[in-house]
């Protein structure tokens, strides 16, 4: 199975300023087309986790700017350029790749 | 708009077991991958198994293989992921979502399942 490491667990951050998960895989996420097979996502309080970046560095449909997801083979990042109140939650990543899908341990962001 | 409404909480018997059901509305059900995911109290998340109804093949998390089965039925367009034997870890969370080239880019509402003994 491929294993998910996240970076920081915990991560308090003052408003407007910028934040950064890192997540790392055991074996290569990419596949032979070249694409990444990492996504994103934020679970906000008490909600159903919601994608935010998807095949490492796409932006999902309605996800503001300040998200960017990079990173490649078996290292990636997620940024916030900004961080805003609406931003708290714990954040996962996941890889697609191959079965099982595995997720990263998730990132508690609160705001300081 | 693709939506994934679940069924609601329930309270089960240690022992026992529970069926939880994910209806899909919107775009073409048989072709989706369907994977549900459990998220114990105040823990992460964890893949269970999937599904793809044009198929009907399923793969399943090792964790769980051996006890949990999960079902389609194309006529109503819904999902089941069935767990047996329960025991009280499995007091859980448990989630169905799409998974597209978007990853998991559709989720239900989320199940509680208790378990009490």
């Amino acid at each position: 199975d491929i294993v998910m490491t996240q970076s920081p667990l915990s991560l308090p951050v003052p408003p407007g300023e910028p934040a950064s998960i890192s997540c790392r895989s055991s074996q290569s996420l990419q596949h032979r087309n070249g694409y990444n097979y990492l996504s994103w996502y934020l679970q906000k309080p008490g909600q159903s986790p919601q994608v935010l970046i998807y095949l490492g560095s796409n932006r999902a449909s309605g996800v503001p700017d300040r998200f960017s997801g990079s990173g490649s083979g078996t290292d990636f990042t997620l940024k916030i350029s900004r961080v805003e109140a609406e931003d708290v939650g714990v954040y996962y990543c996941l890889q697609t790749l191959q079965t099982p899908r595995t997720f990263g341990q998730g990132t508690k962001l609160e705001i300081k | 708009q693709v939506q994934l409404v679940q069924s609601g909480a329930e309270v089960k018997k240690s022992g026992s077991s529970v069926k939880v059901s994910c209806k899909v509305s919107g775009g073409t059900f048989s072709s989706y991958t369907l994977s549900w995911v459990r998220q114990a109290p105040g823990q992460g998340l964890e893949w269970m198994g999937r599904i793809i109804p044009i198929f009907n093949t399923t793969d399943y998390a090792q964790n769980f293989r051996g006890r949990v089965t999960i079902t389609a039925d194309k006529s109503t367009s819904t999902v089941y992921m069935e767990l047996t034997t329960l025991r009280s870890e499995d007091t859980a969370f448990y989630y169905c979502a799409r998974e597209g080239v978007e990853g998991f880019d559709y989720w239900g509402q989320g199940t509680l399942v208790t378990v009490s003994s």
